[in-house]
């Protein structure tokens, strides 16, 4: 149980375009989501805080207009990189919390590897 | 904000033998500290949580102990085998809660060699 997806699994773009990308938790209601990023041999930066049905909560220095979070069910939040640059190319990881039962922790996604070309 | 260091980028073991995997942290004391596993290419692995009370939480070879006098925490894999390299980080709770925001240490890569 608790399995958490992420489509796609890896996605190249041109600059300037936008790339969406969809976390979903399989077998549990997630009404908490966040949104990772991982630079090449660095660890996991929170970018954001997704809570089903409400606005993002979102890091300091992320640009909220940048990175759109839509957290529309308590099965799927998407991450849309906007008019995305070679700067954005990294390893997007997505989790979910569950705190039905005993899975009262964090679940992680197999992550998205966005390059911008 | 929280700073956490996990000792040594890398470590390089010999099949068989323990592994000991340090992490310290700085400023408030969390209230839950967790274990990951990360391989190449991969999202991380949940593998332990250990809550502030608690001085040692055991699960099949591995084994956590947290300090919060010290503020740190030591990760054990006994009887190691290839198959346990991987990067492994620790995180801590940000807001008090063991389902919630979290920041993670840098990792420390494992290799365990046959």
């Amino acid at each position: 149980g608790a399995v958490v997806s992420q489509h796609p699994s890896w996605v190249i773009c041109k600059s300037g375009t936008s790339v969406k990308i969809e976390c979903r938790s399989l077998d549990f209601q997630a009404t908490t989501m966040f949104w990772y990023r991982q630079f090449p041999k660095q660890s996991l930066m929170l970018m954001a805080t997704s809570n089903e049905g409400s606005k993002a909560t979102y890091e300091q220095g992320v640009e909220k207009d940048k990175f759109l979070i839509n957290h529309a069910s308590l099965t799927l939040s998407t991450l849309t990189v906007t008019s995305a640059h070679p700067e954005d190319s990294s390893f997007y990881i997505c989790s979910a919390s569950s705190t039905l039962g005993s899975t009262d922790t964090q679940y992680f996604g197999p992550g998205t590897r966005l390059t911008v070309l | 904000s929280q700073k956490i260091e996990q000792n040594s980028e890398a470590l390089n073991i010999q099949e068989g033998k323990t592994a000991t995997l340090t992490c310290n942290y700085t400023n408030y004391s969390p209230a839950y500290l967790q274990w990951y596993r990360q391989d190449p290419g991969r999202g991380p692995v949940f593998l332990l949580l250990i809550r502030e009370n608690e001085k040692e939480k055991r699960k099949e070879r591995l084994k956590v102990t947290f300090d919060t006098t010290l503020k740190q925490s030591l990760f054990h894999i006994t009887a190691s085998q290839p198959a346990d390299s991987a990067t492994y980080l620790c995180a801590l709770d940000t807001d008090g809660t063991s389902y919630g925001k979290l920041t993670f240490g840098q990792g420390t890569i494992l290799t365990v060699h046959p």
